[in-house]
């Protein structure tokens, strides 16, 4: 049974352009959340889809926007980036209906942008 | 104030030792709390949840304090293989549909 699958897993970009980022969510999940973790600090919550509709988003600009497809999987797309995007951008699957079931990670792409 | 604190350590203990983390919260209304173990630049994977009755699974022992509002995680008989960040995590009634929270982590380091 896949975990949660990550694409890729590092990438280097330069301040301004843009980036997408890609996620396959665990086997029977339908859930996908974001999650950027700069060096030293906790990952920290960017957006939440589920039925392709983002449900939940954290304290992130418009520059940060995702997608999900019918089969489940996910892209965030960073636009404009800046030296302080660089972090590790973490993918989370969950099964919706399942309220006592927490969320599992994939293993990230970490960003850097110079 | 942020949501989630915990001590960012490092704790440096000895092959042995029982070694204990604390972790407050601000929010009351929070329902689920987690531990999670983090490995370095690994994924953060899920060590525990913490109920209210309190927890075990195996050396682990979770604790959880609504009314002061923390959770604790006591490791008995560290490893060498328990050298991890533990991050403290609460989420809203459905786990799966609600963001995470996470605090900045708490760094052990398990020493020969």
């Amino acid at each position: 049974d896949a975990g949660v699958t990550q694409s890729p897993t590092h990438l280097i970009k330069t301040r301004g352009q843009q980036v997408t980022l890609r996620c396959s969510p665990k086997s029977g999940h339908d859930t996908v959340s974001w999650y950027q973790q700069a060096l030293g600090q906790g990952p920290q919550f960017i957006f939440q889809y589920y039925e392709e509709e983002e449900r939940q988003r954290g304290n992130f600009p418009d520059r940060f926007s995702g997608h999900q497809f019918p089969n489940y999987s996910s892209e965030l797309n960073v636009n404009a980036l800046l030296l302080g995007d660089s972090a590790l951008y973490l993918c989370a699957s969950s099964r919706r209906r399942t309220s006592r079931e927490t969320q599992y990670f994939g293993p990230g792409t970490r960003l850097l942008v110079l | 104030r942020k949501e989630v604190e915990q001590d960012p350590g490092p704790f440096n203990v000895p092959e042995g030792a029982t070694v204990a983390f604390n972790c407050t919260y601000s929010n009351s209304a929070s329902q689920s709390f987690f531990w999670y173990r983090q490995d370095c630049r690994k994924e953060p994977k899920l060590l525990m949840s913490v109920y209210s009755s309190g927890n075990e699974d195996g050396r682990f022992t979770a604790q959880l304090n609504r009314a002061s509002q923390y959770i604790s995680l006591l490791i008995r008989d560290s490893k060498l293989s328990d050298s991890a960040t533990y991050l403290c995590v609460w989420g809203g009634m459905d786990m799966g549909r609600r963001a995470l929270t996470f605090g900045s982590g708490t760094r052990l380091q398990v020493q020969p």
